[in-house]
């Protein structure tokens, strides 16, 4: 059964850059052609997705962080990165990486059934 | 860039009660709608994709239905459980709309 676990500092300084990492268990990140995601959740709020990859490495970004955001695959860890500049108080949220379905032999884009716990991130100085 | 917007903010009914949620597009999205449930403390949990079809696992009392800008959760008898926050995602950027808080009246 996949699994996916964030982890990554808990507290991040305005400014400074969060790194996150999602380790993938259960199932090889390159041995099929899925999409793997970044979700966040600010306290009391709704969800923003962040952006995607492609097994193969290519990215897809929410417009409004674009500039801000880099994601990356490690496929000889079955992991996947999170890196957010230039971090402010509005960036502090939960940082969820999940997997989109795959039906069929068509993988999604959208519709993510597997999620990790999330991981909470407090930009403070 | 697609807006998706949801309706009501805030839905109160009983156990045994049929919910209807709303889900509005800005812009056509075809049938490329998902909806999400989400308790307290957890990940969000996916029960439908392409607007109708149910996720595995997921009871048969939730469906989905709407095509292009107009979709709806409906959830036939609620269930103690099926208390929580719903949202819809659409494909293209896989944005969320705001969520519907499904709470007992």
């Amino acid at each position: 059964q996949l699994q996916l676990q964030e982890s990554g500092p808990g507290l991040v300084k305005p400014s400074e850059t969060l790194s996150l990492t999602c380790t993938v268990s259960g199932g090889s990140i390159s041995s099929s052609s899925y999409y793997w995601g970044w979700i966040r959740q600010p306290p009391g709020k709704g969800l923003e997705w962040i952006g995607s990859i492609y097994y193969s490495g290519s990215t897809y970004y929410n417009p409004s962080l674009k500039s801000r955001v880099t994601i990356s695959v490690d496929t000889s860890k079955n992991q996947f990165s999170l890196k957010l500049s230039s971090v402010t108080a509005a960036d502090t949220a939960v940082y969820y990486c999940a997997r989109p379905l795959a039906v069929a032999g068509f993988y999604y884009y959208y519709g993510m059934d597997v999620w990790g716990q999330g991981t909470t991130v407090t930009v403070s100085s | 860039e697609i807006v998706l917007t949801q309706s009501p903010a805030t839905l109160s009914l009983s156990p045994g009660e049929r919910a209807t949620l709303s889900c509005r597009a800005s812009q056509s999205v075809s049938s490329y709608l998902a909806w999400y449930q989400q308790k307290p403390g957890q990940a969000p949990r996916l029960l439908i994709y392409d607007a109708s079809n149910r996720a595995t696992g997921i009871p048969a009392r939730f469906s989905g239905s709407g095509s292009g800008t107009d979709f709806t959760l409906t959830i036939s008898s609620l269930e103690p459980e099926d208390f929580a926050v719903y949202y819809c995602q659409q494909r293209s950027i896989p944005e969320f709309g705001q969520g519907t808080r499904l709470e007992i009246k």
